[in-house]
């Protein structure tokens, strides 16, 4: 029963566009949302975060948006570059467990 | 600062045999998880020790799977025995917050069980 579901596997943009990331959740206790980056044979890192208090968080080319109503977030990506290629992990943090969703993974067309 | 630390990177072994993954957490660090990573289900939480307590283990598929934290800087997962279906990458993670939302994740252990 995934709590944080990630419903686009793969997202292919070119170098310079947008990249939007999606991300729905179904338990509206959830207070915490994070994003994590993982590139190939290595562990996922920490990238970006947002309090369910707020709806807009930014960090240099990356902003996370949240939609409490719609119990939806994402990650935008602006401009992309070709670093950015990477799985993506959405993930809610509720009491001390992070869930994870299934990733999406980003690839940036020189 | 070392990071998290996991051994073996890459681990391929028999069915029905016992495999062990282990675990260096971060000095400092008082929260270690165990998480799983597959195709079909992302990443799953296994387990959480909390200053070397095993808090939840409510992921732990079943029995075959144990873990252990003797003490702050150690924790091992064993799966014994072991089957083709456990084949998947596992992550270990620590945090200082006892609650531990920004983790930091070693490298992973490719299990790959034949």
């Amino acid at each position: 029963d995934q709590q944080v579901k990630q419903n686009s596997p793969s997202l292919s943009v070119q170098e310079g566009r947008i990249s939007i990331l999606n991300c729905d959740y179904t338990n509206s206790m959830f207070d915490y949302f994070l994003w994590y980056k993982k590139y190939p044979a290595e562990g996922p890192t920490f990238l970006i975060s947002i309090s369910s208090i707020k709806d807009k968080n930014e960090d240099g080319r990356f902003t996370v948006f949240l939609n409490k109503s719609a119990k939806h977030l994402s990650l935008h990506i602006v401009p992309s570059q070709p670093g950015d290629s990477a799985v993506y992990f959405c993930a809610s943090y509720n009491d001390y467990k992070l869930s994870f969703g299934a990733g999406t993974t980003v690839t940036v067309r020189a | 600062d070392a990071g998290v630390i996991q051994s073996p990177r890459h681990e391929v072994t028999e069915m029905g045999q016992e495999v062990t993954l282990r675990c260096k957490p971060i000095s400092g660090h008082n929260s270690l998880f165990w998480y799983r990573q597959t195709m079909m289900r992302g990443l799953e939480l296994l387990i959480y020790f909390n200053n070397n307590v095993p808090i939840d283990d409510s992921g732990m598929p079943e029995d075959r799977f144990s873990a252990k934290m003797p003490n702050a800087s150690f924790s091992t997962l064993k799966i014994q025995p072991s089957e083709p279906r456990d084949s998947a990458v596992y992550f270990c993670a620590s945090s200082r917050l006892p609650g531990g939302e920004k983790l930091f994740f070693g490298s992973g252990t490719q299990l790959s069980v034949l």
